[in-house]
């Protein structure tokens, strides 16, 4: 596609929902990284896939959140027995390589409010 | 550890007048460093990176930012600001192949 896609752009999930959101990301990107962007923060590391692969999950706050790419391409961040310190916007980034100076084109993010 | 640090959240400038966004890192090795922008309910875009092969790097939008080892800096200008720069800017350093993000300054321009 042209760029990197998510969806739901905004998800409201009662306390205690599971929720999941998706990631399309450029076609051939073989990096996919997964931030969490609290309000009036910068973006936080979450995860990072080289292909299928999950190379680095260190920056998932608890074992709530899950995040799968199983085929390389698509990837889907799941939240279990969500709570309010969810709440915040999940970027998606892509990128050709796994280069230490290689563009990362991000999403739009997916706004997720815990009620 | 490299990390970013972006001082002053929001920034307000007069439409025609400099923009000047302070980034300062910490690294121990020589980093590669980026500026992005975020539109409101925008995903981020990247204005600009240093990859040593040049201090002074050029970026979209009129924007350029200065490599100084010395001052261990990277702010980001732009000559004269226009109303379409308000905008969330970040800075960040490459950490184990991911970004590291500074906290942002939003910036607001004045008619």
């Amino acid at each position: 596609g042209a760029g990197v896609s998510q969806s739901p752009r905004y998800k409201v999930a009662k306390r205690g929902q599971d929720v999941a959101l998706r990631c399309d990301p450029i076609s051939g990107h073989v990096s996919l990284f997964w931030y969490q962007q609290a309000l009036g923060q910068g973006p936080e590391f979450l995860t990072y896939f080289q292909n299928e692969a999950q190379l680095d999950k260190s920056g998932l706050p608890s074992d709530r959140f899950f995040a799968e790419r199983p085929e390389g391409s698509v990837s889907t961040l799941k939240i279990q027995r969500t709570q309010q310190e969810d709440s915040a916007v999940y970027l998606c980034a892509s990128s050709l390589d796994s280069g230490m100076n290689t563009e990362a084109f991000f999403g739009q993010g997916t706004r997720l409010t815990v009620v | 550890a490299q990390s970013v640090t972006q001082l002053g959240s929001h920034v307000s400038v007069s439409e025609g007048a400099l923009v000047l966004l302070r980034c300062n890192y910490s690294s121990s090795v020589p980093p590669y460093l980026f500026w992005y922008v975020q539109y409101p309910n925008q995903g981020l875009q990247l204005l600009l990176k240093y990859t040593s092969a040049a201090t002074l790097v050029k970026g979209i939008n009129g924007f350029e930012a200065e490599f100084k080892k010395s001052e261990t800096s990277f702010h980001l200008t732009k000559p004269s600001a226009h109303m379409s720069d308000a905008a969330e800017y970040f800075c960040a350093v490459t950490l184990n192949n991911r970004l590291a993000f500074g906290k942002g300054n939003q910036v607001v321009v004045i008619p």
